[in-house]
């Protein structure tokens, strides 16, 4: 099965410092793979997702941006945080191919909080 | 605006007692429906993957329904239990969507009473 670890559990940043956030996938190779963000009173958002290294598809225009180096690993970036990134931020991953009937595996997820 | 809608909010009940909720969405170009179970300080973990309309779905005691003709899903816990509370959330994806776009509602909270 999948394991998804990402990290820090909790991080404060001040506005207009930078964000680096990263998830490892284990279990699988080539993992479709998720960003997601659940801001407050909020459904989840899909931020980003990637079908392969390199491969990032955005879906929604934001002050965010994402990169997959590796096969398993796939990182949340932003040059200058905005007020508006706080959230709860949750990677996430599938066997590749139908991806819409394929359950998705979820990491424990970033809180995040911008002063 | 493709939008998922779950009700109730919250949903406080004790021990024993059946519940169920509901998940909304838009009928048209449907092609799947996910429920996750969220309990706190973990990750969510995937219930069903449910696409065909009329599916049924069961993992012990709980169970979910579809209706894709008029855009709606049941998930039904039959005794509940403490182990139980949790925020269900469900997600769907239409046909011609984006790759892996779910799009989430905001989800159930249910509390079980000892």
């Amino acid at each position: 099965s999948q394991t998804i670890h990402q990290w820090p559990a909790t991080l404060v940043q001040p506005v207009g410092s930078p964000l680096s956030l990263e998830c490892t996938v284990e279990g699988t190779s080539n993992p479709n793979l998720y960003w997601y963000r659940q801001a407050a009173g909020r459904g989840l958002q899909l931020l980003f997702y990637s079908v392969g290294i390199g491969q990032i598809s955005s879906e929604v225009p934001q002050n965010l941006s994402a990169s997959r180096p590796q096969d398993r690993q796939f990182i949340l970036s932003s040059k200058k945080l905005l007020l508006s990134d706080s959230g709860f931020y949750l990677c996430a991953s599938s066997f590749s191919g139908g991806l819409s009937n394929q359950p998705q595996h979820f990491g424990d997820g970033t809180r995040l909080s911008i002063l | 605006i493709l939008n998922v809608e779950q009700s109730p909010q919250s949903l406080h009940v004790q021990e024993g007692d059946s519940t169920n909720f509901t998940c909304s969405f838009p009928s048209s170009n449907f092609y799947a429906l996910h429920w996750y179970r969220w309990e706190t300080a973990k990750s969510p973990e995937a219930l069903f993957v449910m696409t065909l309309n009329g599916d049924e779905k069961k993992k012990g005691r709980i169970s979910a329904t579809l209706n894709t003709k008029e855009g709606y899903s049941y998930l039904y816990i039959k005794g509940s239990q403490p182990e139980d509370s949790a925020t269900y959330l469900c997600a769907f994806i239409t046909r011609g969507g984006s790759q892996g776009n779910l799009i989430f509602g905001k989800g159930t909270k249910l509390s079980v009473k000892p």
